[in-house]
């Protein structure tokens, strides 16, 4: 789980504005999970990608809401026109290779961002 | 829709004594059951999980069953310590659902020392 890299740790953001969360899965694997944690509550599944495709979008919002993860660099959940709402801890979870479903998922450290 | 209840939300017990921790699932399809403790303000980190075709897994002081039929799981700790002290979740997933994690809304659980 040390492997799963994300940043930036902490982002403050005004509300309007838009943020840009990156997720690296540990070394040698393609499929990425995200989550959002709003405060005091449990985690909720966001959207499911491999690279240059999305699998699995379900947990997104329709609108302000959109993820990425391109054959080069890191995975990308981007949020434009913040609301407040949005300020929640947002996780990517690595999975280990094969099929999902039945395989360990583990978790980057998350990012917690904040919106004024 | 898929949904996991997992209770109590919050649980105090004494140093040395055992905590359990229930979780039911919606949906049958479900194959893959979770534990993840999570301290305050960090990641949440595996802890132990089990397959739909076990009924009990345990790892120490920390085990896991299951009942397929009635579609619920728990979480039994043993001889608890003060660093047991965490928020514990409990997850579903189906190999048929992209294995996506559908989380319970945890258990605050306190060891006293």
């Amino acid at each position: 789980n040390a492997g799963v890299m994300q940043n930036p740790r902490h982002l403050v953001r005004r509300r309007g504005q838009e943020a840009r969360l990156r997720c690296s899965p540990m070394k040698g694997h393609s499929h990425v999970y995200w989550y959002r944690q709003l405060p005091e509550e449990g985690l909720k599944f966001m959207v499911y990608l491999q690279k240059e495709n999305i699998i699995d979008e379900s947990g997104m919002p329709k609108e302000r809401f959109s993820a990425e993860f391109p054959k080069e660099g890191p995975s990308i959940l981007r949020i434009q026109q913040v609301v407040r709402g949005d300020s929640a801890a947002y996780f990517c979870a690595s999975p280990t290779p094969g099929a999902p479903g039945n395989n360990e998922q583990f978790f980057g450290p998350g990012t917690r961002l904040t919106v004024l | 829709g898929e949904n996991v209840e997992q209770h109590p939300s919050t649980l105090s017990v004494q140093e040395g004594d055992s905590a359990v921790i229930k979780c039911t699932y919606s949906d049958s399809a479900s194959n893959y059951f979770p534990w993840y403790k999570q301290e305050l303000g960090k990641r949440p980190q595996l802890i132990i999980d089990i397959r739909s075709n076990v009924g009990e897994k345990k790892d120490q002081r920390i085990a896991v069953t299951l009942n397929k039929t009635a579609k619920h799981f728990s979480l039994h700790i043993t001889e608890t310590q003060p660093e047991d002290s965490a928020v514990y979740f409990c997850a579903a997933s189906s190999s048929g659902n992209t294995g996506k994690l559908i989380f319970g809304q945890g258990t605050t659980l306190q060891v006293k020392p």
